[in-house]
């Protein structure tokens, strides 16, 4: 079975501030990892995956995400944060090939000040 | 962009009728899902359809849900004699490479059961 942490309920932060969002997994098999976002009274809209391959994995509007096998652990960055980047964030984990269920974490609502 | 859509938006019942949630998940995808998110908690898998059967599902999801693909285009979930605690958004999700691949989410049916 796996189960998603993410440890920061709340991140508040100012406009143009780097964020990170912190995300750890447990699973006694290989993973599939995402993260969602969700804005207000709106669906869960996919950010990013790792699936396999390069451990740095792109998404849209300008996050980024490391998948750490050692430290299990999947955070999103963005170097930048924007007023409209208010939202929930949703860290996600699947078993990679023996299960169609994702995991996900409590959330963590980012709140961008100006 | 092709996206997963769901009707109705809010759907108001009273406790013990029968309720049908419709989705129509995005057109080339053949793996469908739903979810459910109870306020202020976690997104909860329900159930996963693949080929007119269902793979996958859910301590949650008993003999009260049913779902069903009726036509090539809609997938639904029927709960029969909805309850309190049944209120909740609930998320329809497609999956072009199931298994393999990353989920899209629709923007969720909020149920409210009086």
């Amino acid at each position: 079975a796996q189960s998603v942490t993410q440890l920061d309920s709340q991140v508040p932060v100012f406009e143009e501030a780097p964020v990170e969002l912190r995300c750890n997994y447990s699973s006694s098999v290989s993973v599939y990892l995402f993260w969602y976002v969700q804005y207000p009274n709106q669906g869960l809209q996919l950010l990013l995956k790792y699936l396999s391959g390069s451990t740095l994995v792109k998404g849209i509007n300008g996050f980024e995400a490391e998948f750490n096998k050692s430290q299990t652990s999947f955070h999103l960055r963005k170097p930048s944060v924007h007023i409209s980047d208010t939202a929930e964030y949703f860290c996600a984990v699947k078993g990679s090939y023996n299960t169609d269920k994702l995991i996900f974490g409590t959330g963590t609502r980012l709140q961008v000040f100006p | 962009e092709p996206e997963v859509t769901q009707t109705p938006s809010h759907q108001v019942t009273q406790m013990g009728q029968e309720v049908i949630l419709r989705c129509v998940p995005i057109s080339n995808h053949l793996y469908f899902y739903w979810y459910r998110q109870i306020l202020g908690q976690k997104v909860e898998f329900l159930v996963s359809f693949y080929n007119n059967e269902i793979s996958e599902k859910s301590e949650i999801f008993d003999d009260q849900f049913s779902v069903e693909r009726p036509d090539g285009s809609n997938f639904t979930l029927k709960i029969r004699s909805t309850k309190l605690e049944d209120s909740a958004m609930y998320f329809c999700a497609s999956s072009e490479r199931g298994r393999q691949g990353e989920q899209f989410f629709g923007p969720g049916t909020r149920l409210t059961v009086l």
